[in-house]
């Protein structure tokens, strides 16, 4: 199964610090059609998850564009220019270029 | 509008069935493959179940720790998706979301296991 390592476990950050969160894969995540099904969520707390970055850098629509997406292969990132209160919550990575699909163990930002 | 409703869940005795349900509105649901989710409390999201679209011939594919005793399954004239999971364990406990190519998600719904 891909392992995807989230790091750090937890992020505590001022409101307009920018912060990035790591993604890394057991195994590469490029697809043999040429995509890499990389995505990132967001859930607030008791809320569903909500998408983020699809196709490890295209923002989902109505995301803010202080949210971007960026890596290949195995290592990813993503990043938040300028946290905001509203973006409080945990972030996971996925995939699904390989089954099973599996999600990263997440990623809490609180604010301080 | 997308919507997407999830139902059956509900307190089940360890060894137990139940079958649930994700109804969707405002989208080709013919077009998508759709997808369950669960979350035990206080836990990460855990991938369980897929079914692929009629172009894909409704390929399933499912999570190891689940295989053998859930099935996926759809009715695109409903524009549903269903999970039945059978021999349930204390671990099963969780909310159970249904996703449209992880684009929308339902609200989920409380599945607990429990003598």
């Amino acid at each position: 199964d891909v392992v995807l390592t989230q790091t750090p476990p937890t992020l505590l950050a001022t409101i307009g610090q920018s912060v990035s969160i790591s993604c890394r894969s057991s195994q590469s995540l490029l697809h043999s059609n040429g995509n890499t099904y990389l995505n990132w969520l967001l859930q607030r707390t008791g809320q569903s998850p909500q998408p983020l970055i699809y196709l490890v850098s295209k923002l989902e629509s109505g995301v803010p564009n202080r949210f971007s997406g960026s890596g290949s292969g195995t290592d990813f990132t993503l990043k938040i220019s300028g946290v905001e209160a509203e973006d409080l919550g945990v972030y996971y990575c996925m995939q699904f270029t390989h089954y099973p699909l599996t999600f990263g163990s997440g990623t809490k930002l609180e604010i301080k | 509008e997308v919507q997407i409703l999830e139902t059956g869940g509900g307190l089940v005795k360890p060894g137990g069935s139940l079958r649930l349900s994700c109804a969707t509105s405002g989208f080709n649901f013919n077009d998508y493959f759709m997808n369950w989710v669960r979350q035990a409390p206080g836990k990460g999201l855990e991938w369980v179940a897929q079914i692929r679209n009629k172009n894909y011939n409704y390929a399933t594919y499912y999570a190891e720790s689940l295989e053998g005793r859930v099935t996926i399954s759809r009715d695109d004239s409903k524009s549903s998706v269903y999970l039945q999971v059978s021999s349930l364990r204390a671990e099963d406990t969780a909310i159970y979301y249904c996703t449209m190519n992880w684009e929308d998600w339902g609200q989920g719904v409380m599945v607990t296991v429990s003598s």
